[in-house]
């Protein structure tokens, strides 16, 4: 798996937007920007993942630059409860690929 | 979503015991799990590749004799880790593979592992 690179943390107010970036200039043609959090001390839980297009659920959006070497992840309106680990990692799109966790950036949301 | 479900959440044992930690898919068939490992403030590792009917495969720097992983059936993988020591306390999480054309990782809730 390409490496990927997050700022270790960031902080943000309830109720506004986190906009968390990612680069990974490295990533291959073939392999795709996945978003998991982990709440603390609980297992990873997946947002989102995108190849080229930007992408929305209804958990955030992904931002992925023309070139895919960097991406965003924005939640549009953060919680207290979105306050966790959240890591950016590429893969191929195959299920049996394995997940490769960097040290993913601490989202800190406060009141 | 598919459910992955992972039990103990918790445990507590001497050193020298062991300890059986089991991983179950809910609501699908898992040929295939994955099993990580966390220590305070560190990323998650990948530990080894469990798979059914067949020899787990272990990361390197990974002793296979000291974590036993069986697969025994499509929904259920279980990770043992024997004479376990202080060292050996961590956050141990299990995941399966997305299915289809959800390629998504689904993980366990985790289970803390302390040995005294």
């Amino acid at each position: 798996d390409a490496k990927t690179t997050q700022p270790p943390s960031m902080d943000c107010a309830e109720g506004r937007a986190a906009n968390l970036p990612c680069n990974h200039s490295t990533i291959s043609g073939n392999e795709y920007v996945y978003w998991y959090r982990q709440i603390h001390s609980q297992g990873p839980q997946y947002i989102i993942h995108g190849l080229k297009n930007n992408e929305t659920n209804e958990m955030a959006s992904l931002i992925i630059t023309e070139d895919r070497k960097s991406s965003t992840l924005i939640l549009p309106h953060a919680t207290l409860r979105d306050t966790a680990v959240y890591y950016c990692i590429v893969r191929a799109n195959s299920g049996y690929s394995t997940l490769t966790f960097g040290k993913g950036t601490m989202l800190l949301v406060s009141p | 979503g598919a459910v992955v479900s992972q039990h103990p959440s918790r445990v507590i044992c001497k050193s020298g015991t062991s300890v059986k930690i089991e991983c179950r898919s809910l609501d699908f068939q898992a040929t295939t799990m994955f099993w990580y490992r966390q220590f305070p403030k560190q990323s998650l590792m990948l530990m080894a590749t469990s798979n059914e009917g067949s020899k787990a495969t272990y990361e390197q720097g990974v002793e296979k004799d000291k974590f036993l992983i069986n697969h025994a059936s499509l929904t259920l993988s279980t990770l043992t880790v024997t004479s376990a020591h202080p060292e050996d306390s961590s956050f141990y999480i299990c995941s399966a593979p997305g299915q289809g054309k959800n390629t998504e990782a689904f993980f366990g809730q985790g289970t803390r592992l302390t040995v005294v």
